[in-house]
């Protein structure tokens, strides 16, 4: 089976500063997709990047960006300039092909002005 | 555009009743699915709808749960003699095609309450 886990429950960070959140997954598939959501406190999910493994290069989205290390398993969303509105609750999320999508147990992100 | 929708925000129910939840997904959208997330946890997947066809209900736990999506729209989400384990969150999201792989929109979730 496959899992997703995010070993971070709760971090913080200066407004402007960047942060690093982690996420590490476990799968024997080849292809498969990544993804991170943001789930504000008004609790509707938002798609934030994704990532497909057969493309080698890192997904980017303006100030977010991952990094990608698909022989670690590792899928981890770097935010710069942290701004306040990015204060939320964050989850990785794994999907093999054809299959549904298995989120981790998220972080919770607090951006400090 | 307008996004997922869905209703009540909130349910209240007593253990033993039966409630209904609605989804009305983005416009034109193909897929359509239903997550459980219970408190501090993620989201877990329950259901899967291709237009009126529901083609994994792999995630359902137990036979009180039923889905359907009659005309290939609105959903609704039926729990029947609910038990208080079954208090969470109860996300529905639409995506545009039918690749279970396409980016999935979300609602805001009915946040449902068993006493």
């Amino acid at each position: 089976a496959q899992t997703v886990t995010q070993s971070q429950p709760e971090m913080s960070v200066q407004e402007a500063e960047t942060v690093t959140l982690s996420c590490t997954y476990d799968t024997s598939e080849n292809n498969y997709y990544l993804f991170w959501y943001k789930q504000p406190p008004s609790r509707q999910m938002i798609l934030v990047i994704r990532q497909e493994a057969y493309k080698q290069q890192n997904a980017t989205e303006n100030r977010f960006s991952v990094n990608f290390q698909k022989a670690a398993k590792s899928f981890s969303l770097k935010i710069s300039d942290s701004q306040l509105g990015d204060t939320a609750m964050y989850f990785c999320a794994f999907m093999k092909l054809h299959n549904d999508m298995r989120f981790g147990a998220g972080t919770r992100l607090t951006v400090k002005p | 555009g307008a996004g997922v929708s869905q209703s009540p925000r909130y349910k209240v129910a007593k253990r033993g009743q039966d409630v209904a939840l609605r989804c009305d997904p983005i416009s034109g959208h193909v897929s359509l699915f239903w997550y459980q997330q219970a408190l501090g946890q993620g989201p877990e997947f329950l259901t899967y709808f291709q237009n009126e066809a529901q083609l994994d209900k792999s995630g359902l736990p137990s036979d009180r749960f039923f889905a359907e999506r009659p005309e290939g729209s609105v959903s609704t989400l039926k729990i029947q003699r609910t038990q208080q384990e079954d208090s969470a969150v109860y996300l529905c999201a639409s995506s545009e095609d039918r690749s279970r792989t396409d980016t999935q929109y979300f609602g805001p979730g009915t946040r449902l309450t068993v006493l």
